[in-house]
């Protein structure tokens, strides 16, 4: 089974629509992360969580929240949804020092119409 | 603002020869490194990381440069096969308050032809 699950994988919801992904992570993690992906763009950081308790905005935070349920599950909304919204989200975990890596989830490719 | 930067975001290689994907990146405060490979349909893959105390780490057919005088990454790849197309990321984590957090170039599209 994947260590970072997202679901759903693909979406298509119209403008004004609330939405929610949800993302669940197996490899006992502290720390997640949601990211958009536009072409040419590359990733960039939406919000992010160290703990349970601890939620940061990223750098495109405006349009979006979300909840850390757990310590394996970390969810994204799009209160209401917009075109310029459309776009490829990634969550990630990662546990912290010594190591930064970050271990993706395989996706959600979001359509706003 | 910190920002991490890729120089060519197109690379076309044959396959057997060896691809250099570049990488640039403006925070001088920043203390870790780390290359992503992301094939089409897919999230992120890790490759190979390096810490600011080091210019130079070696994986599998993978090696990591890193000059920080002039604020640059480079990733190689030996002997470069068609299973290595894909998308290319660095990133970098600049410690402090962002500890933990990696800011991501733009990517390359690295194409290996047969």
């Amino acid at each position: 089974d994947a260590d970072v699950t997202q679901t759903p994988r693909n979406r298509i919801t119209k403008t004004g629509k609330r939405i929610m992904l949800e993302c669940s992570q197996t490899k006992g993690h502290d720390r997640m992360y949601w990211y958009r992906q536009d072409p040419g763009l590359g990733l960039r950081l939406i919000y992010y969580s160290f703990d349970v308790k601890d939620i940061n905005k990223g750098e495109i935070s405006d349009g979006y929240s979300v909840s850390r349920q757990a310590q394996a599950k970390f969810s994204l909304s799009l209160e209401s949804a917009i075109p310029n919204q459309t776009a490829l989200y990634f969550c990630a975990t990662s546990g912290g020092a010594p190591s930064y890596e970050q271990y993706f989830g395989p996706g959600t490719r979001l359509t706003v119409t | 603002g910190e920002s991490v930067g890729l120089h060519l975001p197109t690379l076309s290689v044959q396959e057997g020869d060896n691809s250099i994907i570049n990488c640039a990146y403006s925070n001088s405060a920043s203390d870790y490194f780390i290359w992503y490979k992301q094939e089409s349909g897919k999230g992120p893959q890790f490759i190979i990381d390096i810490r600011s105390n080091m210019d130079k780490r070696q994986g599998q057919r993978v090696t990591v440069l890193l000059n920080k005088t002039v604020k640059h990454l480079s990733l190689q790849i030996a002997a470069t096969q068609p299973g290595d197309s894909a998308v290319y990321f660095c990133a970098e984590n600049a410690g402090g308050t962002s500890y933990g957090k990696l800011t991501f170039g733009q990517g390359t599209i690295l194409t290996v032809h047969p």
